[in-house]
């Protein structure tokens, strides 16, 4: 299995919104509703940020949100604060397994 | 509220076997609602799935590492181990456990994860 193709790095300024894509084939990000999107910060544990494509999990700002098109899967954050500046990795499910991006490296200028 | 913590040596031999487990608290292993995961990373990499389990054994594995890996669980002590063989240095990473979310035998999600253990292969 390949891993989902994720840019490696954008950036924003606070208050503005970027959005975050994840591309993969129809037998994982097109063939099922279950991707997920985690946010990491330097030295930490991965996050749950998004499942399922677009639910948040209780405690998460609703300034994430997911979506889903085709092959492509999108997380967007809306109101960048300095702490979004993360690293940001999608997953999804393919064939009995699970396949993650290669990461994102968001930067709040 | 559901906390999970790796245990095991960080530093393994090449060609030797690494061993983890995953302690979990708050809750119970034995739950029908979800699987248990590891996953690992690199040093300066990204995210890789090694594999999940579920409380009645029932196994997933990532086809890269099948052949060298073996996910157990004890629900005696709400525990899920790992075993990695023929490690090298290409296996440096810090390991996490996490519990998966799974519905109509599709595997999703993970939350919460647990702190990471970071296991060097190196003579």
């Amino acid at each position: 299995q390949s891993a989902l193709t994720q840019p490696a790095s954008v950036s924003g300024s606070p208050g503005q919104s970027i959005t975050i894509s994840c591309t993969g084939t129809s037998s994982d990000v097109g063939g099922y509703n279950y991707v997920s999107w985690y946010q990491q910060h330097p030295g930490k544990a991965p996050k749950l940020m998004i499942y399922d494509v677009s639910n948040r999990p209780s405690g998460v700002s609703n300034r994430f949100s997911g979506s889903k098109s085709g092959n492509t899967a999108s997380l967007t954050i809306s109101g960048l604060q300095a702490e979004d500046e993360a690293d940001y990795y999608c997953s999804s499910y393919t064939s009995s397994n699970v396949v993650f991006g290669g990461g994102t490296k968001l930067t709040v200028l | 509220q559901l906390q999970l913590q790796e245990s095991g040596p960080g530093l393994v031999k090449p060609s030797e076997t690494l061993s983890l487990t995953c302690t979990v608290s708050g809750g119970s292993i034995s739950s029908s609602s979800y699987y248990w995961g590891w996953i690992r990373q690199p040093p300066g990499k990204g995210l890789e799935w090694i594999g999940s389990i579920y409380y009645s054994g029932s196994t997933y594995y990532n086809p890269s590492l099948k052949s060298r890996v073996t996910i157990s669980v004890d629900t005696s002590k709400n525990q899920f181990s790992l075993k990695l063989s023929s490690v090298t240095a290409a296996d440096t990473a810090v390991y996490y456990c996490a519990r998966q979310g799974w519905q109509w035998l599709v595997l999703g999600w993970f939350d919460p994860w647990g702190q990471g253990t970071l296991v060097t292969v190196s003579s």
